[in-house]
């Protein structure tokens, strides 16, 4: 059974710092992943999409990358700023027509 | 802009009480989601709709059913509800060939008291 684990839970980092953001899943068959962003009342956006041919999706100061062998995915972003403190989630799909299993997610706050 | 709209952000209701809530998207897509977020947990899978009158369980439909009457209209119903259904409840649509492009409303905090 596909698990996907996020760690840490929380972050915090001063403004302006890189950062990278970690996700692993236990079953390298996957279809796609993808990192969402989660504001408080604001329900989840979709950052970035990598199919599982690909290695790597930019997005701004976004990079999301893929390693299926080694069932991990990294978001870095650079030149943190106050605006990405949320919660981010890392999302695998099985196959094409299935639904998505979820990390519980990273806290990030950027402080001023 | 698309849309995904859930009824209410905060929800207090006490046990055995029926509750039901309500999302609908303008993006005419065929999937519909329901998750429940809980911390620690990640989202969990309730139920989906891949069309009108469809439906099909997810990883944890006890103590919920589901009614898809209009193609825009997805809703969540707790039969009878319980304090370990307080949760945040996010429901979510997505195209039919591209189900994990999905798009999310903002979320129920349902609070069972």
């Amino acid at each position: 059974k596909q698990e996907v684990t996020q760690i840490p839970a929380a972050l915090s980092v001063p403004e302006g710092e890189n950062l990278v953001l970690n996700c692993s899943f236990t079953d390298s068959a996957i279809y796609n992943l993808q990192w969402f962003r989660q504001d408080p009342g604001k329900g989840l956006t979709s950052l970035l999409l990598i199919q599982s041919s690909q290695r790597e999706q930019t997005s701004g100061r976004l990079n999301a990358s893929l390693d299926k062998s080694s069932g991990r995915s990294t978001l870095y972003i650079a030149a943190s700023q106050p605006g990405d403190s949320a919660t981010y989630l890392c999302a695998v799909s099985p196959d094409s027509n299935y639904q998505l299993i979820w990390g519980a997610g990273t806290k990030l706050i950027i402080k001023p | 802009d698309v849309k995904v709209t859930q009824s209410s952000r905060y929800l207090v209701k006490r046990t055995g009480e029926k509750v039901f809530l309500e999302c609908v998207q303008d993006m005419d897509h065929e999937n519909m989601f329901w998750y429940r977020q809980d911390p620690g947990l990640g989202l969990r899978l309730i139920y989906f709709s891949y069309d009108v009158k469809m439906k099909e369980k997810g990883d944890i439909p006890e103590g919920y059913s589901v009614s898809r009457e209009k193609k825009e209209r997805f809703s969540l119903i707790l039969e009878s509800a319980s304090t370990n259904q307080t949760s945040m409840y996010l429901c979510a649509s997505s195209p039919l060939v591209r189900v994990t492009e999905a798009f999310f409303g903002q979320g129920t905090r349902l609070t069972v008291v």
